[in-house]
């Protein structure tokens, strides 16, 4: 069953560094997604990528974020300046057109660490 | 408040009881979607529905879109079946809209 892979599973940086966090979705979806869990909380969206560019993002998602497709394979999460609040689980999913049955479906994420 | 309610937040089973987990939204909703999420963190998608009912294997997703709830059921629970089960939707946009789980543990 194809699966959204992301690397690398855990990350630990100190604070104020960049950190690139990478997903390679399904091949034939075009929805792109990421998500973040602190630990306790529930899941939150952060931002949608279709069509080479960004269709939402929420407020969390500030000049700090930025994403890429830099290949047409992988999609990026980058994070310029890392902050303590930063730590988090983040969640890489992807969706065909249509949603197909399941709709999302969700890479086994990576944990950020910032000390 | 919360858009996305979820009742009970933790449930204990003994195997092989039939389990219902209940889900409430307050917007718009173009789809509901359930998920399992395990110790390990990873999610895994089990429905997206925007009406009725869906069946896979011993799990029942229904919705209710008038009453604006859902329910997962699992019929004949195992242990295997131990996971925080989230329930999320999407209005307008694709984003979801997760509520905060509920964390079952199924004994033998």
């Amino acid at each position: 069953e194809p699966e959204v892979t992301q690397t690398p599973s855990h990350q630990v940086t100190q604070m104020g560094q960049e950190v690139i966090l990478r997903c390679v979705p399904i091949s034939n979806h075009l929805y792109f997604y990421w998500y973040r869990q602190i630990l306790g909380q529930k899941v939150e969206f952060l931002v949608s990528f279709y069509n080479n560019e960004i269709s939402e993002k929420s407020e969390i998602f500030d000049d700090q974020f930025s994403v890429e497709r830099p290949d047409g394979s992988n999609f990026t999460l980058k994070i310029r300046s890392t902050k303590l609040e930063d730590s988090a689980m983040y969640f890489c999913a992807s969706m065909p057109r249509g949603g197909g049955y399941y709709g999302y479906t969700f890479g086994s994420g990576t944990r950020l660490t910032v000390v | 408040k919360n858009e996305v309610e979820q009742s009970p937040q933790n449930l204990t089973a003994q195997e092989g009881e039939f389990i219902t987990i209940n889900c409430s939204y307050s917007v718009g909703i173009s789809a509901l979607h359930w998920l399992q999420q395990h110790p390990g963190g990873g999610i895994v998608s089990l429905f997206m529905l925007s009406s009725g009912k869906k069946k896979h294997g011993r799990l029942i997703a229904t919705i209710n879109i008038q009453e604006k709830h859902s329910s997962l059921h699992i019929t004949a629970s195992h242990p295997r079946d131990s996971a925080v089960y989230i329930c999320a939707v999407s209005g307008n946009t694709d984003k979801l809209i997760f509520g905060t789980g509920t964390r079952l543990q199924v004994f033998p």
